[in-house]
């Protein structure tokens, strides 16, 4: 059972260059997350989809977009890389959006903006 | 959303327990409680979560203050596995606007050998 999937692992971008991160999980959860942490520091909500057909913003959501593409996979674009952007991003599933519930993580994909 | 308080950082000696606190003084009364910890260089993984009752699980206990206003994680016998960072988070019931999920900046624990 892999869980939560995400690629890729590590990604070296250009200042203005786009890329997409990519999250799948395999465990039939309706709820998906985004999370950037940087060093040192807190994981931040970027966005979130609840349910499939459904995303929202999170704390920090300004620089990126986000696809729920279905419901194993939730996507995470940057359209236009800023070295602000540098920082490991985290995708979670939950089965659901109620509280008790827990929260399943990916390993993380290390993005560095020169 | 209800916010929670925990110190940044903790140290303990390996093989003692070690009691990890957190406050929610504004906690509603449906809120659950979450605890996650992250490894390092890993992402988050889930530990425990409770309502109100204590629980208890393979790897930890989490114990519930009466006025539910606090909550404290044990880890009954540290190992120096267990040096991570540990996250506890409010989870409302419902998901009538409630579906964000998210993370303070959590306790740093220190497993001295």
């Amino acid at each position: 059972n892999a869980g939560v999937t995400q690629t890729p692992k590590f990604q070296v971008l250009k200042t203005g260059q786009s890329m997409t991160l990519q999250c799948a999980q395999d465990m039939n959860h309706n709820s998906m997350y985004w999370y950037r942490q940087d060093p040192g520091m807190g994981l931040r909500l970027i966005y979130y989809s609840a349910s499939e057909g459904t995303t929202d913003k999170g704390e920090v959501p300004n620089g990126y977009n986000v696809s729920r593409l279905n419901k194993r996979e939730f996507s995470l674009r940057l359209e236009s890389a800023a070295p602000s952007q540098t920082s490991v991003y985290f995708c979670a599933s939950t089965l659901n959006p109620l509280g008790n519930t827990e929260a399943f993580f990916g390993q993380g994909t290390r993005l560095t903006v020169v | 959303d209800a916010k929670t308080t925990q110190p940044n950082s903790m140290e303990s000696n390996e093989e003692e327990p070690v009691h990890l606190p957190c406050n929610h003084s504004t906690i509603s009364g449906t809120d659950y409680i979450h605890w996650y910890r992250q490894l390092p260089s890993q992402g988050p993984e889930y530990v425990i979560h409770g309502l109100t009752s204590n629980v208890n699980n393979r790897m930890a206990s989490l114990a519930i203050a009466e006025d539910r206003k606090s909550s404290t994680l044990i880890l009954h016998r540290a190992t120096l596995r267990d040096a991570a960072v540990y996250y506890c988070i409010l989870r409302p019931p419902t998901n009538f606007g409630n579906e964000k999920l998210t993370f303070g900046t959590g306790t740093r624990l220190t497993i001295i050998p």
